[in-house]
Formats: C-alpha cells, sequence, structure tokens
C-alpha cells in the first residue's frame, strides 16, 4: 500500500543552524505534500504545503522542494529558533484518497 | 475564524465500554477526517466524511464508526472499548477532500 518514508527521527541543531528534514513516498499519483508541526499536548499544524505543479516553496524562514522523479520531499528550516522545537509530520495525499503521513520527526533546537 | 474544535478533551473509560468523541469545523469546511495518534503507530486514517456521507475508511475494526451531520459536525464512537484504544484521536477539516487540512487539539482516551 500506499508508504511515507522520514528521517531522520530525531534531529538536534544549535539555534541559528539549518535543520532538513527529508520524506519518501511510494505511490507516484501523490500530488499533495503538506508538512505538520505538533507542539505538545496539541494538535498538528498545518505549517507549509506543495502540490506536484511546484518544485520549490517558500514561507520565509520554511521551505519545502519537491522531486517527483526520485518520490522525495524536504522541509528546510532555517536560522532555527527555539521555538521550532516540536514534532514534524510529513504527508502524502495520492490514489488511495487520504492523508497517509510520515511517522515524524523531533526536532530540538538548543540556545 | 474558529478552528476546530474537538470535545471532550480527556476521556478515561473502563474496558467494554463505549464512547462517542465531537468534532466541530471551521465554518465552511464540509470534510472531516478522523485519525488515531498513538507512540508506536504514529497517525492513522480512521475515516473520512463529506457531506454526511462516509468517503473513505482506514484500516479500524468495525467497532470504530462515524457519522457527518447536516452542519458538517461530525461524531465518532468506539464500542467495546480496549487497552489498545488508549491514544489521542484527532479530527481534521478541509474545505473539500485533498485540500488543506486543519486539526483540533485532539481527544485523549484512556482505557483502563
Amino acid at each position: 500500500g500506499e508508504n511515507v518514508e522520514q528521517h531522520p527521527s530525531t534531529l538536534s541543531v544549535q539555534e541559528g543552524d539549518s535543520a532538513v528534514i527529508k520524506c519518501t513516498y511510494s505511490d507516484s499519483a501523490s500530488n499533495y505534500f503538506p508538512w505538520y508541526k505538533q507542539e505538545l499536548g496539541k494538535g498538528p499544524q498545518l505549517i507549509i504545503d506543495i502540490r506536484s505543479n511546484v518544485g520549490e516553496k517558500k514561507d520565509q524562514r520554511i521551505a519545502v522542494t519537491l522531486n517527483k522523479t526520485a518520490k522525495h520531499f524536504s522541509l528546510h528550516i532555517t536560522e532555527t529558533q527555539p521555538e521550532d522545537s516540536a514534532v514534524y509530520f510529513c504527508a502524502a495525499w495520492g490514489d488511495t484518497d487520504k492523508l497517509i503521513f510520515g511517522t515524524g520527526t523531533r526536532l530540538q533546537v538548543f540556545p | 475564524k474558529a478552528g476546530v474544535t474537538q470535545t471532550p478533551r480527556y476521556l478515561i473509560k473502563t474496558r467494554g465500554q463505549q464512547v462517542t468523541l465531537s468534532c466541530s469545523p471551521i465554518s465552511g469546511h464540509r470534510s472531516v477526517s478522523w485519525y488515531q495518534q498513538t507512540p508506536g503507530q504514529g497517525l492513522q486514517f480512521l475515516f473520512e466524511y463529506f457531506s454526511e456521507t462516509q468517503r473513505n475508511k482506514g484500516n479500524f475494526p468495525g467497532r470504530f464508526s462515524g457519522r457527518q451531520f447536516s452542519n458538517s459536525r461530525s461524531e465518532m464512537n468506539v464500542s467495546t472499548l480496549e487497552l489498545g484504544d488508549s491514544a489521542l484521536y484527532l479530527c481534521a477539516s478541509s474545505l473539500n477532500p485533498a485540500k488543506e487540512a486543519f486539526f483540533g487539539q485532539g481527544t485523549r482516551l484512556t482505557v483502563v
């Protein structure tokens, strides 16, 4: 069935450094790729998304890139801050007509 | 604009009981999806409702059911609760299927 793999499972960076989280999807028909940030005790928050007709999208310190040929997409956070610490999930929407989530990445930003 | 509202936030139930969780989507959103989140399995899709019809279903037993009302509010029900049903249950609403989905805070269910 459709699968989304996410790496790494944990990521620790120094404040001000960049963080990159990568996801690979199996369904070549997938055409929508959102990223969510989940803080402790809260529901996932949509932070950025990309559709298959675009290769890159930026929103301030956050960017997402998509490589449809290789079937992978990545989240890039620049100039990280302690408040970026959270669990990040990637997801893909494809032929199964539902969002399939990656297993999450726990990002820790140390001051 | 109010976000997605889930009630209750916390629930403690005994094995064998049943439970009903509620989700009020963002105003104007017609699609509501439910997910189960556990440390071991991550975010697992339960089902999606659109215009009062179940349009998709995940791989969960029949003890898990849901419905959607004409005002787009949705409920999910779990019957004959098992210890393994302890999880955070999340609801997400979107304007239409395959559009941006926004999550509520979730309902933390503990089965003892």
